[in-house]
């Protein structure tokens, strides 16, 4: 399965743009890249996924690398909510559907 | 929609005793997941369903834990006896293959602590 490979943590200023990386290395041509995170204790939240395109929606912006061996989660102006724990994670294909491999996360701290 | 909806929030059991973690999926999502997370192994994936069939059951620890899914709005997770390693979140989510993208939503956990 492909895994992916994150820094443990990640301080941040208020309002300035966090970019958040993550190695995906040994991805396969079909594998999805999502990203989630957790805010203390609640559960995951999706916040985007990519295939091999940028992609941007109203929460954050993924800069997937051509040779899809990495990308970016760009949170534009973090703010103090935006502290989390960051995954980003590999959909792998399995028995007809897809599985999440979570890996540990960047922990983000936003900084006022 | 309510979102995904787990029960009990908190449950602490003494070691020996059955332990039923229930939930409900949001509507009209075919898929529901089971994971499990402590701060030593991370976020598991314990096993997941499919039009409430189960349909890989790998990531269940062992035969102590057990889950259903009897109709498409609930699933339970059970774990008899229960262990003090069995201390825990628990996650229940859905997705829905309609989209194509099969992104999960996850619920609120429930906080498992076996003494």
């Amino acid at each position: 399965d492909a895994k992916t490979t994150q820094p443990p943590s990640m301080d941040c200023a208020e309002g300035r743009a966090a970019n958040l990386p993550c190695n995906h290395s040994t991805i396969s041509g079909n594998e999805y890249v999502y990203w989630y995170r957790q805010i203390h204790s609640q559960g995951p939240q999706y916040i985007i996924h990519g295939l091999k395109n940028n992609e941007t929606n109203e929460m954050a912006s993924l800069i997937i690398t051509e040779d899809r061996k990495s990308s970016t989660l760009i949170l534009p102006h973090a703010t103090l909510r935006d502290t989390a724990v960051y995954y980003c994670i590999v959909r792998v294909a399995s028995s007809g559907t897809y599985k999440y491999i979570f890996g540990t996360g960047t922990r983000l701290k936003v900084l006022a | 929609d309510a979102g995904v909806i787990q029960s009990p929030r908190h449950e602490v059991t003494e070691m020996g005793q059955e332990v039923t973690l229930r939930c409900k999926p949001i509507s009209g999502h075919d898929y529901l997941f089971w994971y499990r997370q402590t701060m030593m192994r991370g976020l598991e994936l314990l096993i997941y369903f499919n039009n409430n069939v189960p349909i890989d059951d790998s990531g269940m620890p062992e035969d102590r834990f057990s889950a259903k899914m009897p109709n498409a709005s609930f699933s339970t997770l059970k774990i008899q006896p229960s262990e003090p390693r069995d201390s825990a979140v628990y996650f229940c989510a859905s997705s829905s293959s309609a989209s194509g993208y099969y992104e999960q939503y996850f619920g609120p956990g429930t906080r498992l602590t076996v003494t």
